[in-house]
């Protein structure tokens, strides 16, 4: 079945550093990818829709020039939180299209 | 605007049958799933619905009512690594809109 890597798992980053993740689709081409996040015991929120080409399209309330999406081929899709804050912090998945919706493992960011 | 709603806690026994609702309200509509997410990993997925019936998928099945704004997941032959949070996702415009999830706790 079609798989999506997301890498790092876990990243520790101080306050007012800048931290990229990255979602792959390993085995398929993906032309769109969503970036969701997560706090403890909450649902998934989306963030953005990454299109392959073109520029991301930010759901309501979320910052795009805090959280700057690339998506610069079919199978790569990268989310940079920038001037990262400890607020910031919370579980982050992308997940892509392809054969339905397929999730990455998630990326746990921690900003001390 | 989007609106689902699922209960937050439910507990059952091994072997038993637990059955998690979700309710929906949204301003399109492309079908309903069900994912299952353990602590700190991703959701894995369960089941689709995008017509009215029930889908059965070994140990789960999954019931949606579209005209009512309703499905339901149903878990049979509980086993404990079946602990974990479900959650109902609605897509619209083939975007996914997930509910809080419902925990669900198996015991012995």
């Amino acid at each position: 079945g079609a798989v999506v890597s997301q890498h790092p798992s876990r990243v520790i980053c101080k306050s007012g550093t800048s931290v990229k993740i990255e979602c792959r689709s390993l085995d398929f081409q993906a032309t769109t990818m969503f970036w969701y996040r997560q706090f403890p015991k909450k649902s998934l929120m989306l963030m953005a829709t990454s299109n392959e080409g073109s520029k991301a399209t930010y759901e309501q309330g979320v910052e795009k020039d805090k959280f700057l999406i690339n998506h610069a081929s079919l199978t790569l899709s990268t989310l940079t939180v920038t001037s990262a804050h400890p607020e910031d912090s919370s579980f982050y998945i992308c997940s892509a299209t392809g054969d339905g919706y397929t999730f990455g493992s998630g990326t746990r960011l921690t900003v001390v | 605007g989007q609106n689902i709603d699922q209960p937050t806690e439910m507990t059952a026994t091994e072997g038993a049958i637990v059955q998690i609702n979700c309710t929906y309200q949204t301003s399109g509509f492309n079908g309903l799933f069900w994912y299952q997410q353990h602590a700190g990993e991703a959701p894995t997925f369960l089941s689709y619905n995008v017509l009215d019936g029930l889908e059965e998928k070994g140990r789960f099945s999954s019931f949606l009512s579209r005209s009512k704004g309703y499905s339901y997941l149903l878990l049979k032959e509980l086993q404990m690594k079946d602990s974990a949070s479900y959650l109902c996702a609605v897509s619209n415009d083939y975007k996914l809109s997930f509910g809080a999830g419902t925990t669900v706790t198996v015991r012995a």
